[in-house]
């Protein structure tokens, strides 16, 4: 079994600049979550994605946005980079929107904004 | 508004010297409660999850316990390889939301 996986594991960027991170979901899961880990804080929900459809999202501004593919892998899109997007990203699978199921995450990316 | 509170922030402890560790929620209604560990620069482990008050969950020298206000993660008899952060988080009945706590990051000495 396939466990979560994302790419790069680290990325720096200028503010202003746009950034594309990718997650592939563990096998057999087909809803993707998206978080973004703060140096000393929990993760913050970004959005949830399930069978290429968003169907959650957290108090995050428009210009962070996702999709979801056929194969259920994702990716997290984040325009206009600004300092204080600064973060760990991690992504989670889980095996069903229902969401009682435990959520797999993936190691993460971080990116620095400077 | 839903928040989750996690204390202490940081906790220090002799090897074999049991403690708890807390996690309070106010929330408008709970569809799960979750427990994660987390080592530095890396994704969150799951350990367990609770549904309904009076649940308990045990996994070698951790027993997580949910209350209708709060929950615990006991551990047992701590080895230093048990150091890590430990994450709380709950999903909101009708919502997809999760929300996690600060984490209380632990440290086990030998």
């Amino acid at each position: 079994e396939t466990g979560v996986t994302q790419s790069p594991t680290h990325l720096i960027k200028t503010r202003g600049q746009q950034v594309t991170l990718r997650c592939s979901s563990q096998s057999g899961h087909n809803t993707v979550s998206w978080y973004q880990q703060a140096l000393g804080q929990g993760p913050q929900f970004i959005f949830q994605y399930y069978r290429e459809e968003e169907n959650g999202r957290g108090n995050f501004p428009p210009r962070f946005s996702g999709l979801q593919f056929p194969n259920y892998s994702s990716e997290l899109n984040v325009n206009a980079l600004e300092l204080d997007d600064s973060a760990l990203y991690l992504c989670a699978s889980t095996g069903s929107s229902g969401g009682e199921n435990e959520q797999f995450f993936g190691p993460g990316t971080r990116l620095t904004v400077l | 508004e839903d928040q989750v509170t996690q204390s202490p922030e940081a906790l220090r402890l002799q090897e074999g010297e049991s403690s708890s560790l807390n996690c309070s929620y106010t929330v408008s209604g709970l569809r799960g409660l979750f427990w994660y560990r987390q080592d530095p620069g890396k994704g969150p482990e799951f350990l367990f999850t609770l549904y309904s008050a009076g649940e308990e969950k045990e996994k070698e020298r951790l027993k997580a316990t949910l209350t209708k206000k709060e929950s615990f993660l006991h551990i047992t008899a701590p080895k230093p390889e048990d150091s890590a952060t430990y994450l709380c988080a709950v999903l909101v009945s009708g919502t997809y939301k999760y929300i996690f706590g600060t984490g209380t990051r632990l440290k086990v000495l030998a």
